[in-house]
């Protein structure tokens, strides 16, 4: 089954650097994930697309401070230079054959 | 520029209807696979469903049998018809353009409309 594992929360100081990880279920190590985040009380917004290899597309507009990386079965989203808009929820999300799946989401908070 | 723009929602009564649209511009609903997903207050995003370009339609086990997807082309509007409505049903539903390369990532996705189902 398709699965994808995130911590419920973390938490940074405003100036430095996060790292958020996705865990993708056992026999899935190969599957590319999307990262969304979604500040409070607004719609979801895609941040970018992760491959297994690390290579990553980001959407319009979003910053350099967001990026991607790969190891294994988990997916990595760094977002450096820590802002208070950074504070959110950030969801990763991957896909199958006719089935769409959304990690639990991570709360960052920025200190 | 993509927009969605979601609307339909309310409160309805359980076992009622409803149906919510989504009025796209910027591109076109039918040359892309499209989608629905909702999140219940307080909780995370769930998949709903999708609907490809090709007409093919998918549903999360959730919703499947009460919930059906489908488009207007000549208004460029993606609909979601909701029936047999539950409390577990309450959410926001958002729209979402899926990624025309992989048909896998959600690229794209309106501001969401609240649907309150309750008596």
């Amino acid at each position: 089954q398709l699965v994808l594992t995130q911590s419920p929360s973390a938490s940074a100081s405003l100036g430095a650097s996060v790292k958020l990880t996705c865990t993708l279920s056992s026999g899935h190590s190969s599957y590319a994930i999307a990262w969304h985040q979604q500040q409070p009380e607004k719609g979801p917004r895609y941040l970018m697309k992760l491959d297994s290899d690390g290579s990553h597309s980001k959407g319009d507009g979003i910053p350099d401070r967001f990026s991607g990386s790969s190891s294994g079965a988990e997916r990595y989203l760094t977002i450096s230079s820590l802002q208070s808009e950074d504070e959110a929820d950030y969801y990763c999300q991957t896909w199958g054959t006719g089935n769409w799946v959304f990690g639990g989401g991570t709360k960052l908070t920025v200190l | 520029e993509v927009q969605l723009v979601e609307s339909g929602g309310g409160l309805i009564q359980p076992g009622g209807s409803l149906r919510l649209s989504c009025a796209a511009s910027g591109f076109t609903v039918s040359s892309n696979y499209m989608s629905w997903v909702r999140q219940a207050p307080g909780k995370g995003l769930e998949w709903v469903s999708v609907l490809s370009s090709g007409g093919s339609t998918y549903y999360a086990d959730a919703v499947k049998g009460r919930f059906t997807i489908s488009r207007d082309t000549s208004k460029n509007t993606l609909y979601i018809q909701m029936n047999s409505l539950r409390a577990e049903d309450t959410a926001v539903y958002y729209c979402a353009r899926v990624d025309s390369g992989y048909q896998g990532y959600f690229d794209y996705w309106g501001q969401g409309t609240l649907v309150t189902v309750s008596s």
